[in-house]
């Protein structure tokens, strides 16, 4: 079974659509949780860390399910600058050597 | 604030030539550094890290080695390339410590042929 599990889309929405993306990860020991997000050809940059319930930040609310051991990532009003590859990540217990990377969600927001 | 450097940001090399790839780091002191690779298609693979100078895990065998001669500085290497090394590679670093976060540079695009 693979560590962090996404689907890998394509997610194709309007501009102003509300999207969600799941991701599930197989330790149960891992303690916080990440979104980046990855634009064609560039370095991964990190849009949100999610050490408890879940976090809000403008329009993107991540979520955080311990018992189902799932993460989820709502973009809410998409715009066209949201079009990227969302990565999810978990981090084990006790340090950042082992960060766990899906191989991505691909988002194209559609004028 | 916390810059990431890594040059070259492309490269194109021959099978069997050597590779040297460096990644510098200003702004912190005592970060950990980390070498990832990202094929086509396929998730980042951490390569190696290391917690301080002179210290270097290695995650996955392969004809690839790396040294962090200073703080701030993470190098990446090879003897012989393969066609198999071609990819994206990533340097990040975070917080020393137990901090999670890590942040990337721009990365190297290396093409093998």
């Amino acid at each position: 079974r693979k560590e962090v599990e996404q689907d890998p889309g394509p997610f194709n929405v309007p501009e102003g659509a509300t999207v969600a993306f799941n991701c599930t990860y197989s330790n149960s020991a891992s303690q916080s949780f990440f979104w980046y997000r990855q634009d064609c050809r560039k370095e991964p940059k990190l849009l949100m860390s999610v050490y408890s319930s879940g976090n809000e930040d403008g329009r993107f609310t991540a979520q955080l399910n311990r018992a189902s051991q799932y993460i989820s990532l709502l973009i809410r009003d998409s715009k066209l600058s949201d079009s990227a590859t969302y990565l999810c990540v978990a981090a084990p217990q006790g340090g950042s050597e082992k960060l766990v990377f899906g191989k991505g969600t691909k988002l194209t927001v559609n004028p | 604030s916390q810059t990431i450097h890594q040059w070259p940001a492309t490269l194109v090399q021959p099978v069997g030539s050597p590779l040297s790839l460096e990644c510098t780091v200003e702004g912190t002191s005592n970060p950990n550094l980390y070498w990832y690779r990202q094929a086509a298609g396929r998730g980042l693979q951490l390569l190696f890290y290391s917690v301080g100078i002179g210290q270097i895990s290695s995650e996955v065998p392969q004809n690839l080695s790396a040294s962090r001669p200073q703080d701030r500085q993470f190098i990446l290497s090879s003897k012989k390339l393969l066609l198999s090394d071609s990819g994206f590679y990533l340097c990040a670093w975070s917080v020393g410590g137990n901090a999670d976060t890590q942040y990337f540079g721009p990365g190297t695009r290396l093409t093998v042929l």
